[in-house]
């Protein structure tokens, strides 16, 4: 079937501008999580949501950066004002549940560049 | 508080040894603990992972990693690399009753096949 999906695969943008980078979950999974990965680094975790809902977003790095899945099952992540700082990989997860036994499915990532 | 610590940043075999990348894990409560890879230009992919189960446990590819509690160790290996190996590997670390805030990623050691 279907694995998640995340679209742009690239992105490079200016200093200042914002940016929507999108993700489409394995469908019928509830839990969907979003990562950044720098160069060299694994995944660092930002948010997830359990259906509609942000159950914990206490890795969002400040207020320029915020999620939405207004119906459960898309994901969108937005950043207003990027920097140089905000260029990585990220990455979205999903898996039919939320908890820290279960299996996560990644897509292939969003690679954002900011110049 | 939990951590990972991915003993090796790169590894490189010849092609039909044995592979052996290594996990230390720190968790205060019953870990659960996994193996991702990453290709290039792919998502990340699970290899196996171990909820309390059996110690040994198989993975994909030929894959198989053993949880130790007594060492905190979560070593993955493979008795005979083939080239197709050649990629990131992660591991991972979370608390079977957690939310998905816990589940940590380590920095990631990189497997190199010489043939």
């Amino acid at each position: 079937g279907a694995g998640v999906s995340q679209t742009p695969s690239n992105k490079v943008t200016e200093k200042g501008k914002y940016v929507e980078l999108r993700c489409d979950p394995i469908s019928g999974h509830t839990a969907l999580y979003w990562y950044r990965q720098s160069l060299g680094q694994g995944p660092e975790f930002l948010i997830y949501f359990q259906g509609t809902g942000a159950a914990d977003d206490s890795g969002l790095p400040n207020d320029r950066f915020f999620a939405v899945r207004p119906e459960g099952s898309v994901s969108t992540l937005k950043i207003q004002r990027t920097e140089r700082g905000d260029s990585a990989v990220y990455l979205c997860a999903s898996s039919p549940n939320a908890g820290g036994r279960d299996t996560q499915y990644f897509g292939p990532g969003t690679r954002l560049t900011v110049l | 508080a939990q951590s990972v610590t991915q003993l090796d940043s790169h590894v490189s075999v010849s092609e039909g040894t044995p592979v052996l990348l290594r996990c230390n894990y720190s968790s205060s409560y019953s870990p659960s603990l996994f193996w991702y890879v990453q290709h290039p230009n792919k998502g990340l992919q699970l290899l196996l992972k171990y909820t309390s189960a059996a110690t040994l446990v198989k993975g994909i590819n030929g894959f198989e990693a053993e949880f130790k509690k007594s060492e905190t160790s979560f070593h993955l290996t493979k008795p005979s690399a083939h080239m197709s190996d050649a990629a990131e590997y992660f591991c991972v670390v979370s608390d079977n009753y957690s939310s998905a805030s816990k589940i940590i990623f380590g920095s990631g050691t990189r497997l190199s096949i010489r043939p």
